[in-house]
Parts: C-alpha cells; sequence; structure tokens
C-alpha cells in the first residue's frame, strides 16, 4: 500500500521562530498533495493544496505568507509556519493524491508553540 | 455551515452492539469516503463509495449512500474494543483546477466499552 511519511511528528517551537514540517510520499509520486489543519476535537480543515512545480492554492482565510508551501519534487512537499505563535498549535496533517479518487494520509505533526 | 456534518458527535456503546454514524452532505458529489483516526494520530482510510453506488461492505463495515438526501452512513457491526476511535466522513470536491480535494464532516468519536 501507499506509504506517506511526516516528519517531524511533534515538534516544540518557540513563539516567533519558524518551523518546516515536511510530507513524503514513499513509494509513489504525487503531483498534488493537501496540507490540512485539526485543532482538537474538531474536524480536519484543509489549508491548501500542493502543486509541484507550481504555487500553491490556499484556502479562504489561509494566509499564504505564513504558511509557505513548498512542492519541489513528486515525492516532498513542505509546510513552513512563519512567525509562529501560540493560536498555531495544531495537529497538521497532509495527504498525496494518487490516481483519480486515493487520498493517502501521513501520520500527522503536533505543533506546540510556547 | 460545512460540507458533511455527522451525528452523533459521541457514541458509546457496550462491545458486541452495533454502531451507526451518519453523515450529511451539501453540494453534488463524485464519491464519498470513510477515516478513521485513533487519538493525535493520522487517518486510515476505510471504504469509498461512489455517487452511482448505493451500499457497499468492507469486513465489518457497512457504508450506505443516499443521494437524494445528500446522506451517508456508516455502521460497525459487533464492535470490538479495539474500535474505539474518531470516524469522519468527507466528500471529494472538484477544484476549479480540477484537482481534487477532501472535505471532512465534523466527526463521530465512538467509545466501544468492553
Amino acid at each position: 500500500g501507499a506509504v506517506v511519511s511526516q516528519h517531524p511528528s511533534r515538534v516544540i517551537c518557540k513563539s516567533g521562530t519558524s518551523v518546516k514540517i515536511e510530507c513524503r510520499s514513499l513509494d509513489f509520486q504525487a503531483t498534488t498533495m493537501f496540507w490540512y489543519r485539526q485543532f482538537p476535537k474538531q474536524s480536519l480543515m484543509l489549508m491548501a493544496t500542493s502543486n509541484e512545480g507550481s504555487k500553491a492554492t490556499y484556502e479562504q482565510g489561509v494566509e499564504k505568507d505564513k504558511f509557505l508551501i513548498n512542492h519541489a519534487s513528486l515525492t516532498l512537499s513542505t509546510l513552513t509556519v512563519t512567525s509562529a505563535h501560540p493560536e498555531d498549535s495544531s495537529f497538521y496533517i497532509c495527504s498525496a493524491a494518487r490516481g483519480t479518487y486515493e487520498q493517502y494520509f501521513g501520520p500527522g505533526t503536533r505543533l506546540t508553540v510556547t | 455551515s460545512q460540507q458533511g456534518e455527522e451525528d452523533p458527535q459521541a457514541l458509546s456503546i457496550q462491545e458486541g452492539e452495533n454502531a451507526t454514524m451518519n453523515c450529511s452532505y451539501k453540494t453534488s458529489i463524485n464519491n464519498l469516503q470513510w477515516y478513521r483516526q485513533n487519538s493525535g494520530r493520522g487517518l486510515v482510510h476505510l471504504i469509498l463509495i461512489r455517487s452511482n453506488e448505493r451500499e457497499k461492505h468492507s469486513g465489518r463495515l457497512r457504508v450506505t449512500l443516499d443521494t437524494s438526501k445528500k446522506s451517508s452512513s456508516l455502521l460497525i457491526t459487533a464492535s470490538r474494543a479495539a474500535d474505539t476511535a474518531s470516524y469522519f466522513c468527507a466528500t471529494d470536491r472538484e477544484k476549479d483546477t480540477g484537482r481534487r480535494a477532501l472535505t471532512f464532516g465534523s466527526g463521530t468519536r465512538l467509545q466501544v466499552q468492553p
């Protein structure tokens, strides 16, 4: 089966610093990856669609200058939370699209901003 | 409001009983998927049902889809303590660029008592 990894699995950073989260499709190529955010006991909310070789498409209300997405290769997308604040603390999950309907989710990254 | 509302929000049953979760959505879809999430973990894909299908089975899982009512249900039969998790429905939606993203329901937290 298709495997998607995320690194790191959890990170604690100080307010004002930047954090980079990696999403990798380990055994397939993904031209499209998605980044979701999940607050405690809530559902997943799509943040942006990451397209290999082009700019990401952000959902309404998501600051593109704060959440930088780079999809430099067919197996790697990165999400950088810039100048993180405590309200950015959340669970960030990526998924990689394969075929027409299939999406495979990473295990998530728990970000805590102190 | 969010595409994909689920009820109940929380469900507690005894081991061996059946668990039924419902999901409603608002727009037309190509398919509907159900996912499971253990606390603080990533998503596990359970089953996908296409818009032209009415019912689908996978092991102890049974999913129905009623496109006229824009609703779906997930039935877990003979539940086990290990089924304790949050369950989310997700609908795909065609983005302007043709790339698909998933819209998740609010989720049902299932607790199976041993």
